[in-house]
């Protein structure tokens, strides 16, 4: 069975920085391409990083530049480092599969991040 | 960046009805576009891809149709587990990958 389990976010002040985790079972996530969905309080859906073949990435611009995907065969977890964060950055953070139909099939529960003075 | 928008913000339905959502490229994604279903606090389901393809275990009920720019969700006969938010997503032009804004399907 395909599961994703989300870990690390928090409470955290602007400015400041924060690692989720996602650790997969059912699938290697080495072997997928993974991405990052966020929801804002009350909004929808907004996609923030993509990794893929050969650990190539991708980022939406809000992000570009503060936050990093990766991911680790070992563990078989993704993660996304995200430093400077700011108060737009409260949300809650899915991670998800990326598959071969170009959609998300898998995600996980999610995880809060609330950027807060 | 492929811009969608999706109409009516809020559905009000009766269950046993039919429910038919819209979505707009603005600018065509060709076939490249999905339909997700969430419930509070839940994560995203996948309900549709290719446009118009049912993803697995996905009632028939849910039918999507539509090409280019503009896309429709069809569900028949509204039951009661189907009143949540529904949002397309496009991959034709990407990154960014890009998600309408949601539409909100309530009981009447």
């Amino acid at each position: 069975e395909v599961q994703l389990v989300e870990s690390g976010g928090g409470l955290i002040q602007p400015g400041g920085s924060l690692r989720l985790s996602c650790a997969a079972s059912g699938f290697t996530v080495t072997s997928n391409w993974m991405s990052w969905v966020r929801q804002a309080p009350g909004k929808g859906l907004e996609w923030v990083s993509l990794i893929y073949s050969g650990d190539r990435t991708f980022y939406a611009d809000s992000v570009k530049g503060r936050f990093t995907i990766s991911r680790d065969s070992s563990e078989n977890t993704l993660y996304l480092e995200m430093n400077s964060l700011r108060a737009e950055d409260t949300a809650v953070y899915y991670c998800a599969r990326y598959d071969f139909s170009n959609t998300f099939d898998y995600w996980g529960q999610g995880t809060q991040v609330t950027v807060f003075s | 960046e492929v811009v969608m928008t999706q109409s009516p913000a809020t559905l009000s339905v009766s269950p046993g009805e039919r429910a038919i959502l819209s979505c707009r490229a603005s600018h065509s994604v060709s076939y490249n576009l999905a339909w997700y279903q969430q419930k509070p606090g839940q994560a995203p389901r996948l309900l549709i891809y290719g446009a118009s393809t049912r993803a697995t275990g996905v009632p028939a009920r849910f039918s999507g149709s539509g090409s280019a720019t503009e896309f429709t969700l069809t569900i028949s006969s509204l039951q009661s587990e189907d009143f949540a938010i529904y949002y397309c997503q496009q991959y034709n032009n990407w990154p960014p990958i890009t998600f309408g804004q949601g539409t909100r399907l309530e009981i009447k």
